[in-house]
């Protein structure tokens, strides 16, 4: 089946530096990937969509300038923390919804990302 | 805005019992649904999936109910085992985008 490839899945760094998390899918092209955040006992709330070769489309609240996301291929999609504080430690996942299958969507298996 | 709730947020059942995990979206143009299941520390898995032009779907031990007409979702679980201890989500949308619900803690008691 399809597999979705998420790395680092797990990541410290210090508050001001930036983090870059890469979601890649395996054997299937993604037209839309999909980022999520999830803290501590809550649910996966969407950040943004990103379509290949197109800017990414950003929830409400959730600031483009320190979430950066790239997609610049059908396999590859980067999130990058810029500027990382403490409350920006989560639990971060992907999506990758393959292009030729209704409803076809894979998820990585997740990064903890801990700002110290 | 438009979200999808849970109903319960914590489920403890007895091991070799089934489970019932409700599931409440207010988005009537979702035309597809999934219930994720999550351990600590990884990614959602797939559990079933459902469209919205069927009301039933059966897995192995599982089953997904929709109700349209109350915008409900159910997933039943039978014969609970201590492995299907972990948080479970429901997830709505279409083919653009996924979103989840609270999420329900099913503990299983042996």
């Amino acid at each position: 089946g399809a597999v979705v490839s998420q790395h680092p899945s797990r990541v410290i760094c210090k508050s001001g530096t930036s983090v870059k998390i890469e979601c890649r899918s395996l054997d299937f092209q993604a037209t839309t990937m999909f980022w999520y955040r999830q803290f501590p006992k809550q649910s996966l709330m969407l950040m943004a969509t990103s379509n290949e070769g197109s800017k990414a489309t950003y929830e409400q609240g959730v600031e483009k300038d320190k979430f950066l996301i790239n997609h610049a291929s059908l396999t590859l999609s980067t999130l990058t923390v810029t500027s990382a504080h403490p409350e920006d430690s989560s639990f971060y996942i992907c999506s990758a919804r393959e292009r030729t299958v209704l409803y076809g969507y894979t998820f990585g298996s997740g990064t903890r990302l801990t700002v110290v | 805005g438009e979200s999808v709730g849970l109903h319960l947020p914590t489920l403890s059942v007895q091991e070799g019992d089934n489970s019932i995990i409700n599931c409440a979206y207010s988005n009537s143009a979702s035309d597809y649904f999934i219930w994720y299941k999550q351990e600590s520390g990884k990614g959602p898995q797939f559990i079933i999936d459902i469209r919205s032009n069927m009301d039933k779907r059966q897995g192995q031990r599982v089953t997904v109910l929709l109700n349209k007409t109350v915008k409900h979702l159910s997933l039943q679980i039978a014969a609970t085992q201590p492995g299907d201890s972990a948080v479970y989500f429901c997830a709505e949308g279409g083919n653009n985008d996924m979103r989840f619900g609270a999420g329900t803690r099913l503990t299983v008691k042996p």
